[in-house]
Parts: structure tokens; C-alpha cells; sequence
């Protein structure tokens, strides 16, 4: 089965840890991408990467960090940094720029 | 600067009824790409359509189809005989050079389709 895992699904928090949100792809894409979406909102990308071991901010990046040593990993680490993090959170990957996007299914952080 | 726009917020209809969900860009390139992806409940996004600049036919798919018209901007989206699993939030992006590759969404559209 093809696709991409996001875990955990639910994930809580305290104010001031950090905490790590996991993002695998089997489909041997070679982009991966992170999102955050706030309620009733459109989504926001956070960090990009378009291959191993190269990684780009997208429009959000403060407070977050990433790391892409495999081509099949893209996990986004949330710091005590970002001040308000409670939000859903896609993964997503492509081929090549401009194909298409799939994504994973998501992790509801909440900060408590 | 590149923008998506998707003017109607929420929308409702009645089973069997025909839903446009209307979509507007804005992009200086000259080669783009335009995609809608729907979100049903469960929160992940599911990809519908990727449509290049160059080709400005339309497309049907089932009871989806799409109606792209670079003189107006816009790849609205309808969906015939609407069915209550087409309930969801639909998300129209744009993609081209001048973002990097990257997608730029819209706000989304809550289509409420009521038994």
C-alpha cells in the first residue's frame, strides 16, 4: 500500500516542550512539504523540501524546525518557540515541482 | 505575487441539486498549474484535478467538472446531482514559477449538501 503515515494522530502538549510530528512516504517521491491548517482556515506552508539532506522555510517556519536525512522521512519538530501552536498539521509529498500533492492524514496538536 | 480566491465561504444545497464552487487566481507567470482538493471530514485532503496552463478545455469526471477561462481568471469547479458525501471543504491552489513550486491555497469552500 502506497501512501503517506502521519503520526501520532492526536497529540498533546505542555506550554514550553518541544514535540516531534513524524511524516513517512512510500510512494518514492522525491518533494515533501509541511502545512498547518487553523480552523476554517486554508492551509499555510511551513517547511519544503525538494531533496534529501536540502530543506527550504516556507511562509510560516518561525518556531519550527525539520530534517530530511531519507527521502522517505520529513519529520517537523514544534518548539517552545512557536507561541501558538495548537493547529492540524499536513504532510504532504510530490513527484516533481508542479505535480501534484498527496497527503497524509494528519496530527491535531494541542497545547495544553 | 500569486493569490487564490475563493469568495464564497460556505455553501448548502439540497441532494440532486447542481453546486458551482467558484474559484479566481492571480499569477504573472505564463506556465502555472491549478488543482482542487476536497477535505471531507476526516481533515486529510484528497486531490481532485491538476490543470496546466496551456490547456484551457474543460474537464468532466463523473458528476465533477471543472471550467478553467484564463481570460476571466478562474477554474470554478461543479459538481451535478449533488449526493451528501460531497460534503466537505473544497480547496482550490495554484502552483508556478513565481512560488517556488509551492501551493498557494485558497481560503476553502464548506459545501453543506443536506438529505
Amino acid at each position: 500500500d502506497g501512501g503517506i503515515t502521519q503520526s501520532p494522530k492526536y497529540l498533546f502538549r505542555k506550554e514550553g516542550q518541544n514535540v516531534t510530528l513524524s511524516c513517512e512516504q512510500n510512494l518514492n517521491h522525491d518533494a515533501m512539504y509541511w502545512y498547518r491548517q487553523d480552523p476554517g482556515q486554508g492551509l499555510r506552508l511551513i517547511y519544503y523540501s525538494q531533496i534529501v539532506n536540502d530543506f527550504q522555510k516556507g511562509d510560516i517556519a518561525e518556531g519550527y524546525s525539520v530534517s530530511r536525512e531519507k527521502k522517505e522521512s520529513f519529520p517537523l519538530t514544534v518548539t517552545s518557540a512557536q507561541k501558538n501552536p495548537t493547529a492540524f498539521y499536513l504532510c504532504a509529498s510530490s513527484i516533481v515541482a508542479y505535480n501534484e500533492q498527496f497527503f497524509g492524514p494528519g496530527t491535531r496538536l494541542t497545547v495544553l | 505575487a500569486q493569490k487564490v480566491t475563493q469568495a464564497q465561504t460556505e455553501i448548502s444545497v439540497v441532494e440532486k441539486e447542481d453546486v458551482t464552487l467558484d474559484c479566481v487566481y492571480e499569477t504573472r507567470d505564463t506556465t502555472y498549474y491549478l488543482f482542487w482538493y476536497k477535505q471531507p471530514p476526516s481533515g486529510e485532503l484528497v486531490f481532485l484535478i491538476r490543470r496546466n496552463s496551456f490547456d484551457e478545455q474543460n474537464e468532466i469526471s463523473g458528476r465533477y467538472s471543472w471550467n478553467f477561462q484564463k481570460s476571466t481568471s478562474s477554474f470554478n469547479f461543479t459538481i451535478t446531482a449533488s449526493q451528501v458525501v460531497d460534503s466537505a471543504v473544497y480547496f482550490c491552489a495554484l502552483s508556478g514559477m513565481d512560488s517556488s513550486y509551492k501551493l498557494i491555497f485558497g481560503s476553502g469552500t464548506r459545501l453543506l449538501v443536506r438529505p
